[in-house]
């Protein structure tokens, strides 16, 4: 069955920086299109990265130079590294399978609060 | 503000249809795949529609999904209770190089 679980969440003052994990089962995070979405309390989705098999990796506006997507083979696992937090970076964040538009499935999500 | 635009609520009576629509623009919808997220209280969304109109294993096909331009539609049928929700629409913006959802359209089955 594949699945994906989502750790690293937590309370973290503005400014501070955070590493999210998402644990794959089931298939392989290399051989696909991985994304991060996020959600803020009461509002709608935001998709704010992926990265492709191939290496390719893409960011929203947002969130360009300040977090980093990355993948641990050996582990399969999906990462991301969130730097320069701020308060609007308050959100649920979700990793799913897939790229483009298609992401399937989806893990629980791991809540970041950036509050001082 | 959303780059893709969705009514922020339908409504409609069990055993009725409704229709959610996604509109964009010809960096995104109009040119690339549409997809369609149902998003149930406290949970994760869920893949309802991929490249348009294609339905996941699972999904039953009282869910439909189309595209016209730069605008796509999910349709239901036959509402049930349990089809309450968030419905999103979602597609990858050629210009921006990044993924774009709608707002989300709240669904109430009276």
């Amino acid at each position: 069955e594949v699945h994906l679980v989502e750790s690293g969440g937590g309370l973290i003052q503005p400014g501070g920086s955070l590493r999210l994990s998402c644990a794959a089962s089931g298939f392989t995070v290399s051989n696909n299109y991985m994304t991060w979405v996020r959600q803020a309390p009461g509002k709608g989705l935001d998709w704010v990265s992926v990265i492709y098999s191939a290496g390719t990796i893409f960011y929203a506006e947002s969130v360009k130079g300040r977090f980093t997507i990355s993948r641990d083979n050996s582990k399969n696992t999906l990462y991301l590294q969130m730097n320069s937090l701020r308060a609007e970076d308050t959100a649920v964040y979700y990793c799913a399978r897939g790229g483009g538009t298609s992401f399937d499935p989806w893990g629980q999500g791991t809540l970041v609060t950036v509050s001082s | 503000q959303s780059v893709l635009t969705q009514p922020p609520s339908v409504s409609a009576a069990p055993g009725q249809k409704v229709t959610i629509s996604c509109s964009g623009s010809s960096s995104n919808i109009g040119n690339n795949y549409v997809a369609w997220y149902q998003q149930l209280p406290g949970t994760a969304p869920k893949l309802l529609i991929y490249d348009n109109s294609e339905r996941p294993s699972g999904i039953p096909d009282r869910f439909s999904g189309s595209k016209s331009g730069t605008s796509a539609t999910l349709g239901i049928t036959g509402l049930q209770t349990g089809d309450a929700a968030d419905y999103y629409c979602a597609a990858w913006d050629s210009i921006l190089s990044a993924g774009v959802f709608g707002g989300g359209t709240k669904l109430t089955v009276l």
